[in-house]
């Protein structure tokens, strides 16, 4: 089946630090990706869209100035939290999917990320 | 997109079928089904879809409802490995395949 590889899979840095976060399709290239937060005992949250070579859509809420996404290539976006503070702490997961259709995303395993 | 609703937690014994219900009463025409599972701290593994026709993966089946307003979700022989919160999800085709995720059913499998 597709692969989505996210790395790292955990992060402890101190306030103040901007992290980065990859996600790669390893056997298909991914026009679209998405980054979703989650938070203890909550469901996943779709933070950003992002497509191959265009800027990434916000969902509502989301500071776009705070979370910097790109999408480089068809196989790899990146999140990068800048500036991190200890309410930023969570656990990020990306998916990707080969079109925007039928087809459906695949996720990678999350990143959890500590802010200290 | 259409809302689901699905039971917040569901008990099933090792070994045994597991159906897990959904109810997406405002489905509309162009809206497919699609099911995904979380085992605890890892990413959402998807595991099948499908606008009105049953369907069958190497995973689970899919039952939909003629009038399309119900599915259930069938694990058929349920493993501990199979512990996890599941996610039933519709979506249109062609809405750049956000998926926004409910709170899902708790399944738990014990020997």
């Amino acid at each position: 089946g597709a692969v989505v590889s996210q790395h790292p899979s955990r992060v402890i840095c101190k306030s103040g630090t901007s992290v980065k976060i990859e996600c790669r399709s390893l056997d298909f290239q991914a026009t679209t990706m998405f980054w979703y937060r989650q938070f203890p005992k909550q469901s996943l949250m779709l933070m950003a869209t992002s497509n191959e070579g265009s800027k990434a859509t916000y969902e509502q809420g989301v500071e776009k100035d705070k979370f910097l996404i790109n999408h480089a290539s068809l196989t790899l976006s990146t999140l990068t939290v800048t500036s991190a503070h200890p309410e930023d702490s969570s656990f990020y997961i990306c998916s990707a999917s080969a079109d925007r259709d039928v087809q459906p995303q695949h996720f990678g395993d999350g990143t959890r990320l500590s802010i200290l | 997109d259409a809302k689901t609703t699905q039971p917040p937690s569901m008990d099933c014994a090792e070994g045994r079928a597991a159906n897990l219900p959904c109810n997406h009463s405002t489905i509309s025409g162009n809206e497919y089904v699609y099911w995904y599972r979380q085992i605890h701290s890892q990413g959402p593994q998807y595991i099948i879809h499908g606008l009105k026709n049953n369907e069958t993966n190497e995973m689970a089946s899919l039952i939909i409802t003629e009038d399309r307003k119900s599915s259930t979700l069938i694990l058929p022989h349920a493993t501990l490995r199979d512990t996890a919160v599941y996610y039933c999800i519709v979506r249109v085709a062609d809405s750049w395949g956000k998926l926004q995720f409910g709170a899902g059913t708790q399944v738990v499998v014990t020997p």
